[in-house]
Parts: C-alpha cells; sequence; structure tokens
C-alpha cells in the first residue's frame, strides 16, 4: 500500500523551529520529485516546496525562502521540511505529498495525514 | 498567478456546476484540479487539465481553452460537496488557486 506518514509537527514559540518528517512505502521513493504543502486554518492549500528526485533541485514559495529548508534521504525513503524563525502565520496543517511525473508537473496523487503546526507564546 | 472563481458557490444535487481558472500567462495544459475534504488529505481529481485520475467519477471533466480552464461536474451528487483546488504546475512555485467551495443549496 501507498502511503505517506507525517509527524513531527506541535506548538512552538514565534521565531523557534521545527523539524517535520514524512516516511513513505509502498512505492520507489527516488522516482518522484515530492512536495510539502499547507493549509492555514480557515485558508486554502498554499504549495509550500518541492525536491527533485536526487535533491540537487529545490524550489519554495517566497514566504518560505530563507526560513525552510526541504530535504530528503533516500536510503530512508524520508522526506523533510526544516523551519526556522517560525512565525504566527505558518500555523498550518503540513501535508507531504508524491509528485506525478519524472519532472514532478503533473500533480500530487499521493498525500499524507497532515501533521498540525501550531505557532504561538 | 491562479485566478480561481467562483470563491464559493451554493448548488442541489443533480445540478451541473463550472469553476474556472485563469491563469495568467500560457502554461500549456500544466493545470491540475484537486477535491478537498474538511480533515481529510486533498484528493487529485484531474491532471494535465483534461486526464481523470483512476477511480474519479466520469461526471467530473477538466478542459482548457487558451489561458482558461474548467472543472465540471455534471450531475452533482451529495459527496461532492467540497473545496475545489486549481494549480498550475508549469513554473516552480507550483501555485494553487484561492479555492472554490462548493455547497449544498
Amino acid at each position: 500500500e501507498v502511503q505517506l506518514v507525517e509527524s513531527g509537527g506541535g506548538l512552538v514559540q514565534p521565531g523557534g523551529s521545527l523539524r517535520l518528517s514524512c516516511e513513505v512505502s509502498g512505492f520507489t521513493f527516488t522516482k518522484h520529485w515530492m512536495t510539502w504543502v499547507r493549509q492555514a486554518p480557515g485558508k486554502g492549500l498554499e504549495w509550500v516546496a518541492n525536491i527533485k528526485q536526487d535533491g540537487t533541485e529545490k524550489w519554495y514559495v517566497d514566504s518560505a525562502k530563507g526560513r525552510f529548508t526541504i530535504s530528503r534521504d533516500n536510503a530512508k525513503n524520508s522526506l523533510y521540511l526544516q523551519m526556522i524563525s517560525l512565525r504566527v502565520e505558518d500555523t498550518a496543517v503540513y501535508y507531504c505529498a508524491r509528485d506525478l511525473g519524472e519532472s514532478g508537473d503533473f500533480g500530487m496523487d499521493v498525500w499524507g495525514q497532515g501533521t498540525t503546526v501550531t505557532v504561538s507564546s | 498567478q491562479m485566478t480561481q472563481s467562483p470563491s464559493s458557490l451554493s448548488a442541489s444535487v443533480g445540478d451541473r456546476v463550472t469553476i474556472t481558472c485563469r491563469a495568467s500567462q500560457s502554461i500549456s495544459t500544466y493545470v491540475n484540479w484537486y477535491q478537498h475534504k474538511p480533515g481529510k488529505a486533498p484528493r487529485l481529481l484531474i491532471n494535465a487539465a483534461s486526464t481523470l485520475q483512476s477511480g474519479v467519477p466520469s461526471r467530473f471533466r477538466g478542459s482548457r481553452s487558451g489561458t482558461d480552464f474548467t472543472l465540471t461536474i455534471s450531475s452533482l451528487q451529495p459527496e461532492d460537496f467540497a473545496t475545489y483546488y486549481c494549480q498550475q504546475s508549469y513554473n516552480n512555485p507550483y501555485t494553487f488557486g484561492q479555492g472554490t467551495k462548493l455547497e449544498i443549496k
């Protein structure tokens, strides 16, 4: 069964850090771009970052640049999102997702259940 | 940039509804459509503007006219009431539209 399982969410103070993980199973991880998407309370989906199969190419939404780092460990079938300098507006449910297509440009067909990040004092 | 409309829509079971996304530049057919229900993961319905994903009912249809992309749901079913998003995957970052909340009239 194809599965993505996120972990690492929680409550953190503004300015703090958090590292999200996404463990995948049931498919060949090294064949897919991977993406993080978030949804803040009462808001729509926001694409956050993606990473190429070998980790050599990464893209970020402007609000994440310089603060978030996406990475992957292909030996562990795991995707990560390191977040520093967290802001209240980073409060959201964070999803990891599998991208379709060699270049990751045909949508995200498998999603995790999400992990909740709350940034509050 | 993807501009999605309407932001909300009330309809009845059996109705036909249309949701539109307009791209700010030519993006070929690199548009995907998702359904999202509260407390659940988003679901990919259509990719490449018009390719229906496996297991998605045929009442969902995607189309393109230039830089305008449309999701049509013919004959709404109770399980279709959700929020729908378009997404462009032509240029990173792969942005979503603002979403359309489809509610029961």
